[in-house]
């Protein structure tokens, strides 16, 4: 069966300072990757979206970056987080005819 | 992707029927509508999707008007357990990538 892996669950960074999430799917090749952003009370803002290995497309400008080195591997980057990259962070995949996706179970990012 | 529009809050007892409705008055033929639902902290979780039938299952019930330009999300016999943000989205059967946006759903609180 298919699996979604998403480390680490909660996080506290300074503002400055670097900022690496992972993402791995299990189970399926080929995946459409995502990262979401939800800030508190908020829906869900897309972030990146990728279709294969370093294919990466950007939603919205942003302090943020995202890479595909492997097909079933996202990591969402930032070189210098600022306080407003606070948030739950999700990473999703979907796959195939008439799938809906399936999250993880995100990442609570806190800048201080 | 059509967009839709959810009311942002809802209460239902717990043991009755929770009936959550969705618009999506600008559907194309081939889209589906999904339902999907975020316990706090959580990444959301799948529930139901469907494309122009009613569709069942142990978790809950579609009802999709027959002009597709809505429809409803029901749990038969709501529980605390309910307590969640329910999101609805439409979205085509392709497998290539979408932009799909979540809004901010309807937030059900199952009072005991």
């Amino acid at each position: 069966s298919q699996t979604i892996h998403q480390w680490p669950a909660t996080l506290v960074q300074p503002v400055g300072s670097p900022l690496s999430l992972e993402c791995t799917v299990e189970g399926t090749s080929n995946p459409n990757l995502y990262w979401y952003r939800q800030a508190a009370g908020r829906g869900l803002q897309l972030l990146f979206y990728s279709i294969g290995i370093d294919q990466i497309s950007s939603e919205v400008p942003q302090n943020l970056s995202a890479s595909r080195p492997q097909d079933r591997q996202f990591i969402l980057s930032s070189k210098k987080l600022l306080l407003s990259d606070s948030g739950f962070y999700l990473c999703a995949w979907t796959q195939g005819k008439g799938y809906g996706y399936t999250f993880g179970s995100g990442t609570r990012l806190t800048v201080v | 992707d059509a967009k839709t529009t959810q009311p942002p809050s809802m209460d239902c007892a717990e043991g009755r029927a929770a009936n959550l409705p969705c618009n999506h008055s600008t559907i194309s033929g081939n889209e589906y509508v999904y339902w999907y639902r975020q316990i706090h902290s959580q990444g959301p979780q799948y529930i139901i999707h469907g494309l122009k039938n009613n569709e069942t299952n142990e978790m809950a019930s579609l009802i999709i008007t027959e002009d597709r330009k809505s429809s409803t999300l029901i749990l038969p016999h709501a529980t605390l357990r309910d307590t969640a943000v329910y999101y609805c989205i439409v979205r085509a059967p392709s497998g290539g990538y979408q932009k799909v946006t979540f809004g901010t759903g309807t937030k059900l609180q199952v009072i005991p």
